[in-house]
């Protein structure tokens, strides 16, 4: 079956600096990408999305960034704060109803 | 609003004991999901259903059954508990998901199970 997987299971960073989370995905047909965060004993929470017809969005301090030729996708969260350290879920949906999430990131702000 | 609400938040099982895991949301969401996640991976989906009246299956939906009678409620079933079944479950709703819009999906706090 197709698989969402993450390149590096936990990534720590020092306050203030950008953050890079990456993931990559095997479903060439999936057409729609979600990072999610998730804090310590409580569930997933929506940061962002991007539909496979685009390249790059951005929000409120991150951006996602989608590569289809090399299947690849990025979360980038600039000047991380503590609030930001998390989990951090990518998931794909090929159209359908269901998501399938990745493993997940920690990531870990060091003040 | 309260929006996803799970029930219990921990319980210990003895093998072969049965029990429901409670989901309710009061956004008035269609769709309902059940996953499960063992420690350090990612969620995976048990069940889900669409509307009032329909589930299907997800990835892992062995161990498991559900029902949708209404549109906020989403119970869970274990009837034969399995050390295997031991996870942190999560409801999750939305409104919509894929193609017909956004992958919010809005999750309860979770359900710590242990089976022993």
């Amino acid at each position: 079956g197709e698989s969402v997987g993450l390149h590096l299971p936990t990534l720590s960073v020092q306050e203030g600096d950008n953050s890079i989370i990456n993931c990559a995905y095997s479903n060439s047909a999936s057409d729609y990408f979600i990072w999610y965060k998730q804090e310590s004993g409580k569930g997933p929470q929506f940061i962002i999305d991007i539909r496979s017809n685009m390249d790059k969005r951005q929000g409120q301090r991150v951006t996602v960034l989608l590569n289809k030729t090399v299947k690849h996708l990025s979360l980038q969260i600039a000047a991380t704060q503590p609030g930001d350290s998390a989990v951090y879920f990518c998931a794909e949906t090929f159209g359908n109803e269901k998501l399938t999430f990745g493993t997940g990131t920690r990531l870990t702000i060091i003040p | 609003n309260a929006g996803v609400t799970q029930t219990p938040k921990f319980r210990i099982l003895k093998i072969g004991q049965s029990m429901t895991l409670q989901c309710t949301q009061d956004m008035n969401h269609n769709y309902m999901y059940w996953y499960r996640q063992d420690p350090g991976m990612g969620l995976k989906l048990i069940y889900y259903s669409v509307g009032a009246g329909i589930t299907d299956k997800g990835e892992v939906p062995n161990g498991y059954n559900v029902s949708r009678s209404t549109t906020e409620d989403f119970p869970l079933r274990l009837e034969l508990a399995a050390p295997s079944q031991t996870s942190v479950y999560f409801c999750a709703s939305s409104s919509l998901t894929g193609r017909r819009g956004t992958g919010e999906l809005f999750f309860g706090e979770g359900s710590r199970l242990t089976v022993l």
